[in-house]
C-alpha cells in the first residue's frame, strides 16, 4: 500500500471547520484513500472513502485532488466530540489497514 | 444493528499465563480481522479470516500467537506463555466480505495487561 504523510497533530476552533490534509504521493490507480478516526481508548470508527471524486456523508467531506497525490478530510463544524486521532489510509489490498500515526486533532471550546 | 463486540474488555494476567480473547462480528459478516495496538501507535494487523479459515496470518509475532475461528462467526485470539512486550490494546473488526472496498467497523477493543 502507498505511504502517507500526515501532521502529527492540529487545533480547531468549536463551530469550525476542520481541515485534515493527507498526502500520498506515491498511490496508485486502484488504491483508495480511507478515513478513519479513534476517540480516546475507544475502537477505530470508519469515516469516510474514496477513489477518484470526492465523496460527503453525514459526518464528512473527502476532497481527492485531481492527481490523487493528496487529500483533504473536512470536518464542517467541529464539535468537542471530535477530538481524536484522525488516520489516512491508502488501501490496495482487501484487507490489512496500514494506519500509521495519524493526526491528532484536538477541538476547542 | 448490534456492531462487533468483544471480551472481556480489560484482561490482566501473570507473565507467563495463557489468554483468550473473544470477537463477536456483526451478522453476515464473512471476513473478520485482528490487529493489535501499542500505546501511542496505530493499530497494526495481525490476522485476517475468511470464513473459517485464516486466508492470512502474517501479522501474527510468533507462535505464541494462535486465532480461530471455527464456524465462521465468533473468533478467539489466544496467546501463549504472555509475556510483559503482549500489554496492548487488541482489536477486532468485520466486514461484509473480504474485499478492497468492504470497509471494516471495529469493536471497542480488549485492553491486555501483562504483569
Amino acid at each position: 500500500d502507498a505511504k502517507t504523510t500526515q501532521p502529527p497533530s492540529m487545533d480547531c476552533a468549536e463551530g469550525r471547520a476542520a481541515n485534515l490534509p493527507c498526502n500520498h504521493s506515491t498511490i496508485s490507480g486502484n488504491e483508495y484513500v480511507y478515513w478513519y478516526r479513534q476517540i480516546h481508548s475507544q475502537g477505530p470508527q470508519y469515516i469516510i472513502h474514496g477513489l477518484k471524486n470526492n465523496e460527503t456523508n453525514e459526518m464528512a467531506s473527502l476532497i481527492i485532488t485531481e492527481d490523487r497525490k493528496s487529500s483533504t478530510l473536512i470536518l464542517p463544524h467541529a464539535t468537542l466530540r471530535d477530538t481524536a486521532v484522525y488516520y489516512c489510509i491508502v488501501r490496495v489490498s482487501g484487507y490489512a489497514l496500514n494506519f500509521g500515526k495519524g493526526t491528532s486533532l484536538l477541538v476547542t471550546p | 444493528g448490534a456492531g462487533v463486540s468483544q471480551t472481556p474488555s480489560n484482561k490482566v494476567t501473570e507473565k507467563g499465563k495463557y489468554v483468550e480473547l473473544r470477537c463477536d462480528p456483526i451478522s453476515g459478516h464473512t471476513a473478520l480481522y485482528w490487529y493489535r495496538q501499542s500505546l501511542g501507535q496505530g493499530p497494526e494487523f495481525l490476522i485476517y479470516f475468511q470464513g473459517t479459515g485464516a486466508a492470512d496470518d502474517s501479522g501474527l509475532p510468533n507462535d505464541r500467537f494462535f486465532a480461530v475461528r471455527p464456524e465462521g462467526s465468533v473468533s478467539t485470539l489466544k496467546i501463549q506463555r504472555t509475556e510483559r512486550g503482549d500489554s496492548a490494546m487488541y482489536l477486532c473488526a468485520s466486514s461484509l466480505a473480504g474485499g478492497i472496498q468492504e470497509t471494516q467497523y471495529f469493536g471497542p477493543g480488549t485492553r491486555l495487561l501483562v504483569l
